[in-house]
C-alpha cells in the first residue's frame, strides 16, 4: 500500500522558532510537494521538488525553505515561525508524469500536519 | 489566474438527494490531466479519479459520475442518492503535462443531511 507520512499530526511551536515538518514517502516518487490549506483558500502550493537536492518555489514560498537530501524525504522549514504560518500542512508525492504514462500519475497525500504558532 | 475554479464553497442536501459539483478549469496546454479529490473531516486527501485531456468519455463508479467537457473546460462531479458518509470537501485538480505540478480549486464543502 502506498504511503506517505508526516512526522507529526499536531504541533504547537512560539513566534519565532524554527520548525521542521518531515515528510517521507514510500513510493520511489521523482516529485514531492508542500502545501499549506487554510479554510476558503484550498491547497496553496509552497514549495515542490522533482529530484533529490531540487527545488522549484510554489505560489507562496515566502517565509518557508525545503531540503531534499534524499529521494523519499522532503522538509519544510520555517526559518522564524509567525503566527501567520499557523495552517494545516500537507505533503504530497507523485511519479514524474514521463515515467508514469499516465497510468498512475496522481498525487499521493500525507495526513497532514497542524501547525499553531503562538 | 485560478487555473481551477470551484464556485460552489459549500453545498447542502439531504440524504438521497443527488448533487453535482462543478468545475471549471483553464489551460493552454493540448495534454493536461484532470483530477478529483476527496477530504473527509478526518484530514486525508483521497483520489478519486483522474482523466487525461485526450478522454472525454463520461465515468461511472457506483454512485460517482464524472462529467468531462472540452468545449466548456469543466469536469464535473455528480454523486447519486447521496449519503451522510459522502460529507466531505471535495478538491478539483488540474495538471499540465510540462509542468508535473498540479492546481487545486478552493473546494467544495458538501454536507448530507440525515
Amino acid at each position: 500500500d502506498v504511503k506517505v507520512t508526516q512526522s507529526s499530526r499536531y504541533l504547537v511551536k512560539r513566534t519565532g522558532e524554527k520548525v521542521f515538518l518531515e515528510c517521507v514517502q514510500d513510493m520511489d516518487h521523482e516529485n514531492m510537494f508542500w502545501y499549506r490549506q487554510d479554510p476558503g483558500l484550498g491547497l496553496r502550493l509552497i514549495y515542490f521538488s522533482y529530484d533529490v537536492k531540487m527545488k522549484e518555489k510554489g505560489d507562496i514560498p515566502e517565509g518557508y525553505s525545503v531540503s531534499r537530501e534524499k529521494k523519499e524525504r522532503f522538509s519544510l522549514i520555517l526559518e522564524s515561525a509567525s503566527t501567520n504560518q499557523t495552517s494545516m500542512y500537507l505533503c504530497a508525492s507523485s511519479l514524474n508524469i514521463q515515467r508514469s504514462s499516465g497510468n498512475s500519475y496522481e498525487q499521493y497525500f500525507g495526513p497532514g500536519t497542524r501547525l499553531t504558532v503562538t | 489566474a485560478q487555473k481551477v475554479t470551484q464556485a460552489q464553497t459549500e453545498i447542502s442536501v439531504v440524504e438521497k438527494e443527488d448533487v453535482t459539483l462543478d468545475c471549471v478549469y483553464e489551460t493552454r496546454d493540448t495534454t493536461y490531466y484532470l483530477f478529483w479529490y476527496k477530504q473527509p473531516p478526518s484530514g486525508e486527501l483521497v483520489f478519486l479519479i483522474r482523466r487525461n485531456s485526450f478522454d472525454e468519455q463520461n465515468e461511472i463508479s457506483g454512485r460517482y459520475s464524472w462529467n468531462f467537457q472540452k468545449s466548456t473546460s469543466s469536469f464535473n462531479f455528480t454523486i447519486t442518492a447521496s449519503q451522510v458518509v459522502d460529507s466531505a470537501v471535495y478538491f478539483c485538480a488540474l495538471s499540465e503535462v510540462n509542468f508535473n505540478k498540479f492546481y487545486f480549486g478552493s473546494g467544495t464543502k458538501l454536507n448530507v443531511k440525515p
